[in-house]
């Protein structure tokens, strides 16, 4: 059963510490995306990545950073410069993103608390 | 600044009846268009989308619509289901873009009533 699997489900975490969310597909797809959501905020976007070992920044990528060692596998660190940390990532996949017509598929996302 | 505008952050509609959730846009730019369903704790699923082709698109219960003069979007859902309560995201991408570009709304919380 093919999907996207993010986890942990809940994080909670000391200011100043910096942690890393797992997100895994096993659906092939070539491209993956961190998204924030926020109360009352639609998703931004953080960072994405299209191929193997290449990435880009989004709209908020400052106090983040990712790898895209596998194609399966692409983790956020939400390091201690993020400024609100405090917030529910969701990781998505698509096929390929040359393509507007390729919808994403989400995780179940990982609610960070940072106190 | 906010390119794309649900600006109902929560509606109501009794068990049968048709559900419309709207959506604005700012950016002439966007010429394809999707909708996202969210339950609580879960991830968006895709639910249907629209090219700026096309004024509608109709898959089951669910329609989109597209005024493009007006920049404005709507999704109907008849009749309107329980399991239909959810927070639906409108979102776009620009010609020029992919799935990379897609910007999201804020959301409408549908609370489907008995």
């Amino acid at each position: 059963d093919g999907g996207i699997t993010q986890s942990p489900k809940y994080l909670f975490r000391k200011e100043g510490q910096n942690v890393t969310l797992s997100c895994e597909q096993n659906l092939n797809h070539d491209a993956m995306y961190w998204y924030r959501q926020d109360p009352g905020q639609g998703l931004r976007l953080i960072y994405y990545s299209q191929i193997v070992n290449d990435f880009q920044k989004g709209d908020i990528a400052e106090g983040y950073s990712v790898s895209r060692e596998k194609k399966e596998s692409f983790p956020l660190t939400v390091t201690s410069a993020q400024k609100n940390p405090t917030a529910f990532y969701l990781c998505a996949s698509s096929i390929r993103t040359g393509q507007n017509n390729s919808p994403l598929h989400f995780g179940n996302g990982t609610r960070l608390t940072v106190t | 600044d906010q390119q794309v505008k649900q600006n109902s952050p929560s509606l109501s509609v009794q068990e049968g009846r048709i559900s419309i959730l709207n959506c604005d846009y700012t950016n002439s730019m966007f010429d394809y268009f999707l909708w996202y369903k969210k339950y609580p704790a879960e991830g968006p699923t895709f639910l249907i989308s629209i090219s700026s082709i096309k004024d509608k698109n109709e898959d089951g219960r669910f329609t989109v619509f597209l005024n493009k003069s007006a920049k404005h979007l709507s999704l109907h859902i008849v009749p309107s289901q329980p399991g239909d309560s959810a927070v639906y995201f409108c979102a776009a991408i620009p010609n020029t873009g992919t799935a990379s570009k897609l910007t999201f709304g804020t959301g409408t919380r549908l609370q489907v009533t008995l």
